[in-house]
């Protein structure tokens, strides 16, 4: 059974930076491809950004483009974000989640909420 | 790229079908067989319930169905259930030369 656990969340200023890890069991991690996704309080699900198995190809969407950072440590099966200059609108709880193609998630985490406020 | 049009809101009676469109454009929905759609009950992480336009996961109840029309997907939930009362979003992949993933807005549904 598939289990992702987020963590790294917390509470921090406008402008800082912070880390969210996804620790992965159940699977062989460098099979697949992994996503982060994003849910504003009381809003809809964002996709953030993808990885590829073997971290040869990220991409991000446009509202991260050039602050967040999306890697991978397949010998620690885990999911890395680094979030930098962080703005309110990104306050969110974020999701890892992967599944059986790039294109759909099976596998979903509990989430971690990131708060930006000064 | 917009998100995918839903309704925010739709509901039925326990034993009723209900459906749930997604409208999206020829550059996501109508391009790719790429439509899914997740249920979230609150304070849970989503659950995939439809994948690639039709597919039913392993596990979800054969209730749940997908169908797509151009660039118009759709859930139906037939014999409404109690247990089905959640939040609804539908996704499509929507890159070309740049991959993309978007949801709809999501639509709440009651059950009455």
């Amino acid at each position: 059974q598939v289990q992702l656990v987020e963590s790294g969340g917390g509470v921090v200023q406008p402008g800082r930076s912070l880390r969210l890890s996804c620790a992965a069991s159940g699977l062989t991690f460098s099979d697949y491809s992994i996503h982060w996704v994003r849910q504003a309080p009381g809003k809809g699900l964002e996709w953030v950004a993808v990885i590829w198995y073997d971290g040869s190809k990220k991409y991000y969407a446009e509202s991260v483009k050039g602050r967040f950072t999306i890697s991978r440590d397949n010998s620690k099966n885990t999911l890395f974000l680094q979030m930098n200059s962080l703005r309110a609108e990104d306050t969110a709880v974020y999701y890892c989640a992967t599944g059986g193609s790039l294109y759909y998630f099976d596998s979903w985490g509990q989430g971690t909420l990131v708060t930006v406020s000064s | 790229q917009s998100a995918l049009t839903q309704p925010a809101s739709v509901s039925g009676s326990p034993g009723q079908s209900i459906t749930i469109s997604c409208t999206g454009t020829s550059s996501d929905v109508g391009s790719y067989n790429l439509v899914s759609w997740y249920q979230q009950h609150p304070g849970k992480a989503p659950k995939l319930m439809i994948y690639e336009d039709t597919k039913r996961p392993s596990g979800v109840s054969d209730r749940f169905s997908g169908s797509k029309s151009g660039n118009t997907a759709s859930l139906t939930i037939s014999g409404l259930q109690a247990e089905d009362e959640a939040d609804y979003y539908c996704c499509s992949y929507a890159g070309s030369t740049y991959f993309n993933i978007i949801f709809g807005g999501g639509t709440k549904l009651t059950v009455l």
